[in-house]
C-alpha cells in the first residue's frame, strides 16, 4: 500500500494479557519508530530500527515492552502482561534514512484499551 | 518533565481569523522545531518546519514564528478555514534525523463556520 498500515485499529484487552501490535511501513523505508500516545499526554518514543542496525529500545518503558522487525519491513509491538497504564494509542511511523521528523510518515494507530 | 509543553489543549476560533497556537520548550539544545497536524482516526502529518538559524518560515496560510531566547515557537494559520480544524502537535530536536524528537501534548483547534 501507498502508506503505513496497522493493525487492529482497536484493540481492549483484559489486564494481565499479552498483546501483539503490528506496523506495515511503507516499501523502501529503511527506518521504522514506535510511538504512544497516552491521554493528554506528547507523542512518547518507544523504540526506533533503522535498517539492519541494533535497535534503539531506549523509550521502552518496561521490560513488558518488546518489538522486532523482521525482514527490514513489518513490524511487531508486543505488550506482555498488560497494565491498566498502557491503555493509549500506539503509533507507528516509516521514514526514508536519515530523514528528518519533516520525512515521517505516520499509520493511523492503534488505540489499545487494557480494562 | 515535559521538554515540549503545549499549554492550550483547545482553541476555538472563527472562521476566517487567526489562530495562534504556541509551544514553550525547555532544553535549549533544541534546535529544529516542528509542527504535525493529526485528524480523528489518522496519523498524524507533517506541516510545517523551522531551524533555529530562522525565526520565521511561512508556507501558505501557515506561518511559524521562532522565538530561540524565550524558547517559544508559535504557528499561525490565516485565515483559519473549518478543514484546519485537528489536533496540532509541536516537536523539537536537537538534530534534524532519527528518533530523537520530542513532541508536545498536542492542541485541538476547533474552526467554528
Amino acid at each position: 500500500g501507498a502508506g503505513v498500515s496497522q493493525s487492529p485499529s482497536n484493540k481492549v484487552t483484559e489486564k494481565g494479557k499479552d498483546v501483539e501490535l503490528r506496523c506495515d511501513p511503507i516499501s523502501g523505508h529503511t527506518a521504522l519508530y514506535w510511538y504512544r500516545q497516552s491521554l493528554g499526554q506528547g507523542l512518547e518514543f518507544l523504540i526506533y530500527f533503522q535498517g539492519n542496525s541494533a535497535p534503539d529500545k531506549s523509550g521502552l518503558p518496561s521490560d513488558r515492552f518488546s518489538a522486532e522487525r523482521t525482514g527490514g519491513s513489518v513490524s511487531t509491538l508486543t505488550i506482555q502482561r498488560t497494565q491498566q497504564e498502557d491503555s493509549a494509542v500506539y503509533l507507528c511511523a516509516s521514514s526514508p534514512y536519515r530523514t528528518g521528523a519533516d520525512g515521517y510518515t505516520f499509520g493511523s494507530g492503534t488505540r489499545l484499551t487494557v480494562v | 518533565d515535559q521538554q515540549v509543553k503545549q499549554n492550550s489543549p483547545s482553541l476555538s476560533v472563527q472562521e476566517g481569523r487567526i489562530s495562534i497556537l504556541n509551544c514553550d520548550y525547555t532544553n535549549s539544545m533544541f534546535d529544529y522545531f516542528l509542527w504535525y497536524k493529526k485528524y480523528p482516526a489518522e496519523g498524524p502529518t507533517f506541516l510545517i518546519s523551522i531551524s533555529s538559524i530562522k525565526d520565521k518560515n511561512e508556507d501558505g496560510r501557515f506561518t511559524v514564528f521562532l522565538n530561540k531566547s524565550a524558547k517559544h515557537l508559535s504557528l499561525h494559520i490565516v485565515p483559519s478555514q473549518p478543514g484546519d480544524s485537528a489536533v496540532y502537535f509541536c516537536a523539537a530536536s536537537a538534530e534534524n534525523y532519527g528518533q530523537n524528537f520530542v513532541f508536545g501534548p498536542g492542541t485541538r483547534l476547533s474552526v467554528l463556520p
